[in-house]
């Protein structure tokens, strides 16, 4: 079966540095998504990629997929406190379910 | 507005007991339904996913089922609960397979 690695699994920032957390699959994807969970909360969605070597910006967060569309990253620039919880990538080769990372829980201290 | 409502948001069980957890989605037809379980500080495991009323796929063999007797709801079930199925369990729903998940609060049951 598919099989979905996320690392790293904690990164704890100072309040300005930049975060980055990366997303790997044994197997090619037709999409991956990305969702944030705060803590004591659930996961909301922030984007989903689609396409080879796509790049998508989100104010402070770049999110790429590889040109394989077997990896991604999600990069914070200057984090801050407010982006404090959990990420993660939600993978689906085909079907009508996502298999998702076990997260990268970000912690920022000011 | 599309919305999605779980219930209840805590529970706590003896061990043996029997569960329901009721999700229903509200400003949409036809969702797709997913159940999620997350262990403390874990990631999140699918449990079981729908289709369509009466359609369940099992993603883990457990001593959990679902059921969607209605279009927009969806039930998670057990018999008897074990320590095991303590954690957070969320509901999701999206409008095709590839589309984005939408995630209901969750419940967090406790079995002891």
């Amino acid at each position: 079966g598919q099989q979905v690695m996320q690392i790293p699994q904690y990164q704890h920032v100072q309040e300005g540095e930049d975060f980055t957390t990366y997303c790997n699959s044994s197997t090619t994807l037709s999409n991956i998504q990305w969702y944030k969970q705060r803590p004591g909360g659930h996961p909301v969605f922030l984007i989903q990629l689609v396409k080879s070597g796509e790049v998508k910006k989100q104010k402070r967060l770049t999110f790429q997929f590889g040109e394989a569309k077997k990896n991604s990253s999600l990069h914070i620039t200057a984090t801050q406190t407010t982006d404090v919880g959990t990420y993660f990538c939600g993978l689906s080769n085909s079907g009508y379910a996502l298999n998702f990372g076990k997260g990268t829980s970000l912690l920022v201290t000011p | 507005s599309q919305t999605i409502h779980q219930w209840p948001a805590t529970l706590v069980q003896p061990v043996g007991s029997p569960l329901s957890l009721e999700c229903t989605v509200e400003g949409t037809s036809n969702p797709n339904l997913y159940w999620y379980r997350q262990a403390a500080g874990r990631g999140l495991q699918l449990l079981f996913y729908s289709v369509g009323i009466g359609q369940i796929s099992s993603e883990v063999p457990q001593n959990l089922s679902a059921s969607r007797p209605q279009d927009r709801q969806f039930i998670l079930s057990s018999k008897k609960l074990l320590l095991s199925d303590s954690g957070f369990y969320l509901c999701a729903w999206s409008g095709s397979s590839y589309n984005e998940q939408f995630f209901g609060p969750g419940t967090r049951l406790t079995v002891l």
